[in-house]
């Protein structure tokens, strides 16, 4: 079974709206923390956010936060007010404390496509 | 600070050839990592390290082997290429401890394996 799944292979935004990219997760473990990342077609990795499952509230970080649902095992990123610079892969990722050796899994992504 | 640099940056091999991708750091972090990306696939483990002189297997590590004789270093190995290996290679690094420590991604490598 997949660890990490996200449902959206591409999305499209308006600029100036906000989107939100899905990421439900399975894990057994209690303590595992979650993350997202952007990768621009330049192919650099960029961290943008980041959630522990300990933590009460909702992850923000400028205009990107995280709608973390726990009892649903989902971490779906939030980006408001879009800017064509978000046009990128969106990765979502997870590490469980249990794995030992901080391994990172990762999911297939989603493509954010920013419509002017 | 030149963070995570991976060596070489694009490479084209031919299937039986041999080659060896470099990670280096400059930050002291224990843990090192490869990932390759494909298409559809996000990134996917291959080898990782969690200290000088230990290597573990990730979650695709057949065709490959590594090396973690230095801190700073962590070599890919390619014995023998297959066109299946063609792909886009990542290092990452990360300190030890806390979960919410983020990894730290090298520029990538791609590989086109003919």
């Amino acid at each position: 079974a997949q660890k990490i799944t996200q449902t959206q292979p591409g999305m499209f935004v308006q600029e100036k709206e906000a989107v939100t990219l899905d990421c439900t997760y399975d894990t057994s473990d209690p303590s595992y923390g979650l993350f997202w990342y952007k990768q621009p077609s330049s192919g650099e990795m960029i961290f943008l956010i980041y959630q522990g499952s300990y933590d009460q509230q909702n992850a923000t970080e400028g205009r990107y936060s995280l709608n973390f649902q726990k009892a649903r095992k989902s971490a779906n990123l939030v980006i408001s007010a879009s800017q064509l610079g978000d046009s990128a892969m969106y990765f979502c990722a997870m590490i469980e404390s249990g794995a030992g050796s901080y391994q990172l899994t990762f999911g297939k992504g989603t493509k954010l496509s920013v419509i002017p | 600070n030149a963070g995570v640099t991976q060596t070489p940056k694009f490479r084209v091999l031919k299937t039986g050839q041999s080659m060896t991708l470099l990670c280096a750091q400059d930050m002291n972090h224990e843990y090192m990592y490869w990932y390759r990306q494909d298409p559809g696939m996000g990134l996917r483990l291959i080898h990782y390290s969690v200290g000088e002189g230990t290597t573990a297997k990730g979650e695709v590590p057949d065709g490959y082997n590594v090396s973690r004789l230095k801190k700073q270093n962590f070599l890919l190995g390619l014995e023998s290429a297959a066109p299946s290996q063609t792909s886009v290679y990542f290092c990452a690094t990360a300190p030890p401890g806390q979960l919410n420590e983020k990894l730290f991604f090298g520029s990538g490598t791609q590989l086109s394996v003919l």
